[in-house]
Order: structure tokens, then sequence, then C-alpha cells
């Protein structure tokens, strides 16, 4: 069963232009949502993370807007630039789970020029 | 630079050969994590430790087996594998167990088993 269910699974956007990634869950303990980026050959690193006392968490040109009720988050790209181009993975855990994190299946993500 | 080291980054090995994969971390981390990458699917978390003690084995068949030799060093011996087991293995490491922050990871070793 798979907790974390992400959408796009590939994502082309021209450069100047909004991505987003959605992702939704079921587990209702989970109260720490991070996104993470893999660059190829590289490793996921952490981009940005929301708890879900916040509907919205803005760091730069990312943006994750989270709905408590509809348990759902999403990560905005704005202006979105080649370097960008990377695979977003969303996750989520809940304390005491030793770091657990559940993730997402990934979202491949190509900004064109 | 994450601060998490993999080696070796590339791994081609016969079902019949025994192999290790080493993870090395200089961040002072209490938590090491091993995790599966295969397309198309989430990263499937295979081992945690804790202050070198295994604290979390989910279901990983035992031709895998780790060793947490000291808090900085973690391996994964791999010894008759599957096809199936063609994989990115990425190590992680982590501030500790009740620390659901950041994890880093380091670029992970690329599996074939042919």
């Amino acid at each position: 069963q798979q907790q974390v269910k992400q959408s796009p699974q590939s994502l082309i956007v021209q450069k100047g232009g909004i991505s987003i990634i959605n992702c939704a869950y079921e587990n209702t303990a989970f109260d720490y949502f991070p996104w993470y980026q893999q660059f190829p050959g590289k490793g996921p690193a952490l981009l940005i993370a929301i708890r879900p006392d916040v509907s919205e968490k803005k760091e730069g040109r990312f943006t994750i807007s989270f709905n408590k009720s509809a348990k759902q988050f999403s990560l905005h790209i704005m202006d979105s630039q080649p370097g960008d181009s990377a695979t977003y993975f969303c996750a989520a855990s809940s304390r005491g789970t030793a770091s657990k994190l559940t993730f997402g299946t990934g979202t491949r993500l190509q900004v064109t020029l | 630079e994450t601060g998490v080291t993999q080696t070796p980054r590339h791994l081609v090995m016969g079902m019949t050969n025994k192999k290790s994969l080493k993870c090395e971390q200089h961040l002072g981390h209490n938590a090491m994590y091993w995790y599966k990458q295969s397309a198309k699917k989430p990263l499937e978390l295979m081992f945690v430790y804790s202050l070198e003690e295994r604290v979390e084995n989910n279901s990983v068949p035992s031709r895998f087996s780790p060793e947490c030799p000291n808090s900085s060093h973690l391996f994964l011996h791999l010894h008759t594998l599957q096809p199936e087991d063609s994989a990115l293995y990425l190590c992680a490491s982590g501030g500790g167990l009740e620390n659901n922050e950041k994890l880093f990871f380091g670029s992970g070793t690329q599996l074939s088993v042919l």
C-alpha cells in the first residue's frame, strides 16, 4: 500500500513557467512533509519542508502548499529554470518513527529553454 | 558534497559473487540508513542504525547484510543476489531517531546483477 501518492510522473515546463507537483497522503499521523530534489548521478537533497500547522511555506522560488483537510500538499516552482531540471520526491513522516520517511514515486521535471 | 560518501559508485556482479557497499559520513550524525531506489518506485527503506545498533529492518532478504562498526561507517554486504536486486543503493545519515528533519544522502552505488 503506497502511503504517499505523487503526480505527475513527469513534467515539461518552459523556462519562466510554474512547475506544480502534487502529493496526497493517507496516514493522518504524518506531521512532517519534505520535498527532496535529485539530480542525475546524485542522491536526493532536502529542498523545502512543511509541518501541518501552516498552510504554506515559501523559500525563494519554491513554495509548499498544504491542505490538511484534503490530505494533500504540493510543490510550486515559480519562474522555473533549466537548472531546476531534476527528479522531485515528496515524503512524509510522523514523530517517533525513527526518521522513517515515506517517499512518493518521484516526478521528473524538465525545464526547456 | 553532502558529507556522505559512498563507494563504489558503480558495481556489476554475478549472482554468485560476494561484494560490499561502503558508506562514510563525517557529519557527526547518530543515525545511518540504507535505501533502495528503483525506477518508478518510491525509495525503499532497508535498514536503520542508531548509535551503531540496528533499529529497523524492513523485511529485507537475508542476501543483504548490513554492518555498522561505528557511527561514521556503514556497510551493506551482498551475497547471491538476484537480477531484480539491480538498483541504486543510497546511504543516508541523520541527526538521530527523534530528529525527523534533514536526511543527508550519498550519491549512491548503482548496482547491476547479471
